[in-house]
């Protein structure tokens, strides 16, 4: 079955530090991944997708085949990162999403 | 409209009740999907339309649950006999065209917040 992944619910991490979330997926064929972000109180908003190759906010993410892998990364956490975090993968035409990860950017 | 409109942004209502969740889309926007978002079960798809056509019901948990979509733009989410475990956030996205198309973006609306009490 196809699926996608998101390891941790919360992750807390220090303005300034690096972030890394987490996301693996299964699925047969040639993947197309995403992630998407929802602000506090905001609509759940497209952040980046892997054919792109493009880095937006200072997130990027590399497509991993060997890994299964799409992990979000950023070199320097911002307060206004704090949101919530979806990996999602296309099967066929619809989008699947993992259950979510909550970004906290500690002061 | 300028983005994908929900109706009603907050609804409570009784356990055994009927309720109608609204969606109008993104103008020319022929897609169009559902999905439920629960506390820690994330984003669960219910069903897409293609102009008015349903492809895929797949996701709808159970026959309480039904859409439609008329004139290929509002849709309405029916979900009837309403039980506590419908309680959840019920998003609705509307895209240019279907998802296969490469390079193809989905918007979301704000959601509406249903409540069985």
């Amino acid at each position: 079955a196809q699926r996608v992944t998101q390891p941790e619910k919360l992750l807390s991490v220090f303005k300034g530090a690096p972030v890394e979330l987490k996301c693996n997926y299964s699925y047969s064929g040639s993947p197309e991944l995403f992630w998407y972000v929802q602000y506090s109180r905001q609509r759940l908003q497209l952040l980046l997708r892997h054919i792109s190759r493009e880095s937006i906010k200072g997130f990027t993410a590399d497509l991993n085949k060997g890994e299964t892998s799409f992990h979000l990364k950023k070199p320097f956490a911002q307060e206004e990162d704090s949101a919530m975090y979806y990996c999602a993968l296309r099967r066929d035409d619809k989008i699947i999403f993992g259950k979510g990860t909550r970004l906290h950017i500690l002061p | 409209g300028a983005g994908v409109s929900q109706s009603p942004s907050n609804k409570v209502t009784e356990k055994g009740k009927d309720v109608e969740l609204r969606c109008d889309p993104i103008s020319g926007h022929t897609a169009l999907y559902w999905y439920r978002q629960s506390l820690g079960q994330g984003l669960e798809f219910l069903i897409y339309f293609q102009g008015n056509s349903a492809p895929d019901k797949s996701g709808l948990p159970s026959d309480r649950f039904s859409a439609e979509r008329t004139g290929g733009s509002v849709s309405t989410l029916t979900i009837q006999r309403t039980q506590q475990e419908d309680s959840a956030v019920y998003l609705c996205a509307s895209s240019s065209e279907v998802i296969g198309t490469s390079g193809n973006t989905i918007y979301f609306g704000e959601g509406s917040w249903l409540t069985v009490v």
